[in-house]
């Protein structure tokens, strides 16, 4: 059965610290992959997303990830990050062609200023 | 433009009542998900619409639960009658052919006592 592991389940970094959280999934088909924030009493958003091309893909606010086909992963990147990056952070993966969505378990990020 | 509007945001009940939550999703989406977030899990998926038709119910425990869409705009969840258990988020997303992505409402935090 497809699943997606989020290794990390709490992280707490300082201002300016870098940030890298794994998202790994089990499926050999085609893929698309997502990763959605939570932000305090709000509803999850879409951070970015990889459906095809370059492997490193750049979303909102400073976040990148980096699509890695033979580790099976998709890690969040952020070089320097800010208190208000505290959230959720779920990754998903949804079959190619298919509407289905598979979340891992999430990593709650605090942010210390 | 609204996003993905639900209601109740909060609902607290005793066992064994009923309880229902309502959907509305971005106009013209015609792919509804109902989605089960427990404390500390990633969101997990109940039930998927296309237009009027549950294409995806595998997950619904159908024993208690129900959903419906009706001329497949807004829908309702239902649980009857509710168990402790039960208490978690629920989460209604929608998309379209034309997105990329689903797009998430702030969920109704349902309380079981």
């Amino acid at each position: 059965a497809q699943s997606v592991s989020q290794h990390n389940h709490h992280v707490i970094l300082s201002e300016a610290a870098s940030l890298e959280l794994g998202c790994n999934y089990s499926y050999g088909g085609t893929v698309n992959l997502f990763w959605y924030v939570q932000y305090p009493g709000q509803h999850l958003q879409l951070l970015l997303k990889y459906f095809s091309g370059d492997p490193l893909v750049k979303g909102i606010k400073g976040f990148e990830a980096e699509f890695i086909k033979s580790k099976f992963s998709f890690n969040l990147r952020k070089p320097s990050v800010q208190w208000s990056d505290t959230a959720e952070y779920f990754c998903a993966v949804r079959n190619s062609g298919t509407y289905k969505y598979i979340f891992g378990t999430g990593t709650r990020l605090k942010v210390l200023a | 433009e609204a996003g993905v509007v639900q209601s109740p945001r909060y609902k607290i009940i005793e066992k064994k009542q009923p309880v229902a939550f309502w959907c509305n999703p971005i106009s013209g989406h015609n792919t509804l998900y109902w989605y089960l977030q427990n404390l500390g899990q990633g969101p997990e998926l109940l039930i998927r619409y296309e237009n009027e038709e549950a294409v995806d119910d595998s997950q619904l425990p159908k024993d208690r639960f129900s959903a419906e869409r009706l001329k497949g705009v807004d829908s309702t969840l239902k649980i009857q009658p509710a168990e402790l258990g039960d208490s978690a988020v629920y989460l209604c997303a929608s998309s379209s052919a034309g997105t990329t992505e689903a797009f998430f409402g702030q969920g109704t935090r349902l309380t079981v006592v």
